[in-house]
């Protein structure tokens, strides 16, 4: 089956600076990459997905990157803000049939004014 | 409007008893999911339903584990003589239609039901 590994597992960063979570996933016939959102004590929230049939997505502050080829992805944050604090997670799934999310371990955001 | 819903939002429950998750998916999402949170971790995959029938119980860990749909609408996830290993937080999804791909298999969490055996 599909394994999705995740790194950092946390990561400290200044107001306004970037930052970057990388996630490598194992099955090549992965299509469909969502990022999710998870503060505390609440239900993970979409934030940007990808799929296999483009290589970047933005929207606004944030922005994922596929590389197929190497079989990485990656979610790009930029402006950080206080508010952006919170643990954030990737997933891979093979969406032709349906979609059972395997997710990373996830990454804890720590974002200081 | 309204999104998944999870009831309840706590369970504490004594090691060997049976309980009942509830899922109430958004309203005309033909798939649901079921997945189980440890402290820590990523969402693990336990079982899938596309309208009332289970499509995927591949990661049902054992079969005290087991989930009915029976309308296609509401979920009930029900563990049979429960253990210590099994308290976690159960988070449902749904999705506008989990077979064809495309953009309505974006699944949509609801806030979880946090399990606790003593």
């Amino acid at each position: 089956g599909e394994n999705v590994e995740q790194h950092p597992s946390t990561l400290s960063v200044q107001e306004g600076d970037s930052a970057v979570i990388k996630c490598t996933y194992s099955d090549s016939a992965s299509n469909y990459f969502p990022w999710y959102k998870q503060e505390l004590g609440k239900r993970p929230q979409l934030i940007i997905d990808i799929r296999s049939n483009v290589g970047e997505k933005k929207d606004q502050r944030i922005a994922v990157t596929l590389n197929k080829t190497a079989k990485h992805f990656s979610l790009h944050i930029t402006e950080t803000q206080p508010e952006d604090s919170a643990v954030y997670f990737c997933a891979a799934a093979f969406s032709s049939g349906y979609s059972t999310l395997t997710f990373g371990k996830g990454t804890m955001l720590l974002v200081s004014p | 409007g309204a999104g998944v819903s999870q009831t309840p939002s706590n369970k504490v429950t004594e090691k060997g008893k049976y309980v009942e998750l509830r899922c109430d998916p958004i309203s005309g999402h033909t798939a649901l999911y079921w997945y189980r949170q440890s402290l820590g971790q990523g969402p693990e995959f336990l079982i899938y339903f596309q309208g009332t029938g289970a499509a995927d119980d591949s990661g049902l860990p054992n079969d005290r584990f087991f989930a009915v749909r029976p309308e296609g609408s509401v979920s009930t996830l029900k563990i049979q003589r429960t253990e210590r290993g099994d308290s976690a937080v159960y988070l449902c999804a749904s999705s506008l239609d989990g077979e064809r791909g495309g953009t309505t298999d974006t699944q949509y969490f609801g806030p979880g039901t946090r399990l606790t055996v003593l």
